[in-house]
């Protein structure tokens, strides 16, 4: 069964500080990697994908694949209030375009 | 971007009805969409993969006669819940592969909250 894994929280980082966000997988065969960011009562928006091992920025958001340890990590710079949400990662296993969900972390940004 | 919209966003439904949720992709055409059911606290639960001119493929444990997809239009995907009862009380979130990008991301509808009396 193919699983991701991740520390549901809650993560509590101050303002301004860097958060940390972690992934594991299980199938080796994955190839597409997603974060989803998902505010209470509200459905997931896209933040990142990345596929190639290394780094991918964005903004304040940088993604992290390592496939070699099957981890993905988020991390977000210059934390906001408004990061507060439950970040999702998903992974797309090879040959289909299915999406497999982690349960989430859930990050808390305070002042 | 890739937009995705749901109709309606929330309903109230007497229970033994059905009720019929509508999900559009409304700046690209996706020929595969996806239902998902989210209940409190937990993450997310694939139903089903909607394919365009085919039969949906449903998830173990997700009863097709219940949960009937129609995807008759490559913006179009339909979820109808059948005879519903109060357990069918869940948040349901449509979304669609934009496959006009290298990676199968998946874009998400604003979700469609169910409420069975």
């Amino acid at each position: 069964q193919k699983e991701v894994e991740q520390n549901s929280g809650p993560l509590s980082v101050p303002e301004g500080a860097i958060a940390s966000l972690n992934c594991t997988y299980s199938d080796r065969g994955s190839q597409s990697f997603f974060w989803y960011r998902q505010y209470s009562g509200k459905s997931p928006e896209l933040i990142m994908f990345i596929y190639s091992n290394g780094d991918k920025e964005d903004g304040r958001f940088t993604a992290q694949l390592n496939k070699a340890s099957q981890y993905v990590s988020l991390l977000i710079r210059d934390s906001q209030p408004s990061d507060s949400a439950t970040y999702l990662c998903a992974v797309n296993g090879g040959g289909g375009n299915k999406l497999t969900f982690g349960t989430g972390t859930q990050l808390k940004v305070e002042l | 971007g890739a937009v995705v919209s749901q109709h309606p966003s929330w309903v109230i439904c007497k229970s033994g009805t059905s009720v019929k949720i509508e999900c559009r992709s409304l700046d690209f055409q996706a020929t595969t969409m996806f239902w998902y059911r989210q209940f409190p606290k937990q993450s997310l639960m694939l139903m089903a993969t909607s394919n365009e001119g085919s039969k949906a493929t449903y998830e173990q444990g997700v009863e097709k006669d219940k949960f009937l997809i129609n995807h008759a239009s490559l913006t179009l995907s339909t979820l109808t819940v059948t005879s519903a009862h109060p357990e069918d009380s869940s948040f349901y979130i449509c979304s669609a592969d934009d496959n006009r990008g290298p990676s199968y991301e998946q874009y998400f509808g604003p979700g469609t909250r169910l409420t069975v009396t």
